[in-house]
């Protein structure tokens, strides 16, 4: 399975810019990189995704390393909502009779603490 | 939209009960995912439905654990006998096949407490 490694938690302020950091050293050329935030009693939400080149949604900024090793999730103004628990995933493509398909592994997560 | 719906949303059952977990993908949406989450294991896959037609259950217990999708509007996951250990938050997700990058969209999920 395709691995990632994040810090277990980060803390940070209201109003602050947060970088959340994901290693992924073994990545493949087609694996795309996916973001998803998880609140207590909520099923994950997605936040964004990538390939090789930065990209930006109302949500977030993912910065992508140049060799794909990383990326890092760029947070700006957080406020007490964006506290969550959140996954850095590689998309896996898995091959089967009706074509392309994929499913995520997901890891523990780093837990954001966001204080007033 | 009301996006994915999950029942019920707590469960409790005795030791060696049966628990039927039900879902109701988004509409349109032709693949489903369930998912098990715990404090220890994390987010485990479990298995997806394509079209309805099960495509992948590598990550099912060998015994005691089946999910079916009879139609494109309701999957269920059961467990017979169950175990403190099937303790957990059973999540279940859709997307829309064909893209290539199609968005997970998940459920609340179903709390199981086994006692």
């Amino acid at each position: 399975d395709a691995k990632t490694t994040q810090p277990d938690s980060m803390e940070s302020t209201e109003g602050e810019t947060v970088h959340l950091p994901c290693s992924h050293a073994t990545i493949s050329g087609n694996e795309y990189i996916y973001w998803y935030r998880q609140v207590p009693l909520q099923g994950p939400e997605y936040v964004t995704h990538g390939l090789q080149q930065n990209t930006t949604n109302s949500m977030a900024f993912l910065a992508i390393a140049s060799d794909r090793k990383s990326s890092t999730l760029i947070l700006t103004h957080v406020s007490l909502r964006d506290a969550a628990v959140y996954h850095c995933i590689l998309r896996v493509a898995v091959r089967d009779s009706g074509g392309s398909n994929y499913k995520l592994t997901f890891g523990k997560g780093t837990l954001l603490t966001v204080t007033p | 939209n009301a996006g994915v719906i999950q029942t019920p949303r707590h469960k409790v059952t005795g030791k060696g009960q049966e628990a039927t977990l039900w879902c109701e993908p988004i509409s349109g949406h032709s693949a489903v995912f369930w998912y098990r989450q715990t404090i220890v294991q994390g987010l485990e896959f479990l298995t997806y439905f394509r079209n309805q037609a099960p495509i992948d259950d590598s990550g099912m217990p060998k015994e005691r654990f089946s999910a079916q999708m009879p139609n494109q509007s309701h999957s269920t996951l059961k467990i017979q006998s169950t175990q403190p250990q099937d303790s957990a938050v059973y999540l279940c997700a859709s997307r829309w096949t064909g893209a290539s990058q199609n968005t997970l969209y998940f459920g609340a999920g179903t709390r199981l407490s086994v006692l």
